[in-house]
């Protein structure tokens, strides 16, 4: 089957924009997991989701970050006035339902920020 | 403070030699460790994981000990081949106490792996 997607691949944006980045997780997935990484570092968690809420926003770096899962299925990472130090690789991650093999986190291909 | 520490931060090794990557960890709530590998472009995926209650855990040519009293754990890589050159992230994480779900992975910083034919 399919595994968890991302869009755009790449996304190239200026200075004080608003950008949304979106994650299609591994159908049936009820944990969705959104991490950063930067050049030459590990990922570093932002936020994850069990069904539509949000389980643990510990990671969000300040209030231009926010994200939805608004069905239970698809999330968007949404970034308002995106300043220099936002460009990463930003990975999204799903998991299955705890009992049914529930640990391992998919991930996807990322989408690589790039803010001018 | 860096939670999970890895070391060393490069490694070279021939075709068929073994690679030995280890990790720390502060945290002694951590109850689930896995190892991540990642190509260039691509995201992180799962190679082997281990929970604190067994000592060696192996799949493969990946052999995964862990050493709870030193709060360590390491992945051995036997007959390297040049396909596993690659990334290697060590990460750790608290299962949620009912469900067994997991929860945020901390990451370490990652190393280079080069196997040289």
């Amino acid at each position: 089957g399919a595994g968890v997607s991302q869009t755009p691949s790449n996304k190239v944006t200026e200075k004080g924009k608003y950008v949304e980045l979106r994650c299609d997780p591994i159908s049936g997935h009820t944990a969705l997991y959104w991490y950063r990484q930067s050049l030459g570092q590990g990922p570093e968690f932002l936020i994850y989701f069990q069904g539509t809420g949000a389980a643990d926003d510990s990671g969000l770096p300040n209030d231009r970050f926010f994200a939805v899962r608004p069905e239970g299925s698809v999330s968007t990472l949404k970034i308002q006035r995106t300043e220099r130090g936002d460009s990463a690789v930003y990975l999204c991650a799903s998991s299955p339902r705890a009992g049914s093999g529930g640990n391992e986190q998919f991930f996807g291909p990322g989408t690589r920020l790039t803010v001018l | 403070q860096q939670q999970v520490k890895q070391s060393p931060q490069s490694l070279i090794v021939q075709k068929g030699g073994i690679s030995i990557i280890n990790c720390a960890y502060e945290n002694t709530a951590f109850d689930y460790f896995p190892w991540y590998q990642q190509f260039p472009g691509k995201g992180p995926a799962l190679l082997i994981a281990i929970r604190p209650d067994v000592s060696e855990k192996k799949e493969g040519r990946f052999t995964i000990s862990f050493n709870k009293s030193a709060k360590q754990f390491s992945l051995h890589i036997m007959d390297s081949q040049p396909g596993d050159s690659a990334t290697y992230f060590c990460a750790a994480s608290m299962l949620e106490p009912i469900s067994g779900a997991n929860s945020k992975l901390t990451f370490g910083k990652g190393i280079t792996l080069s196997v040289r034919p």
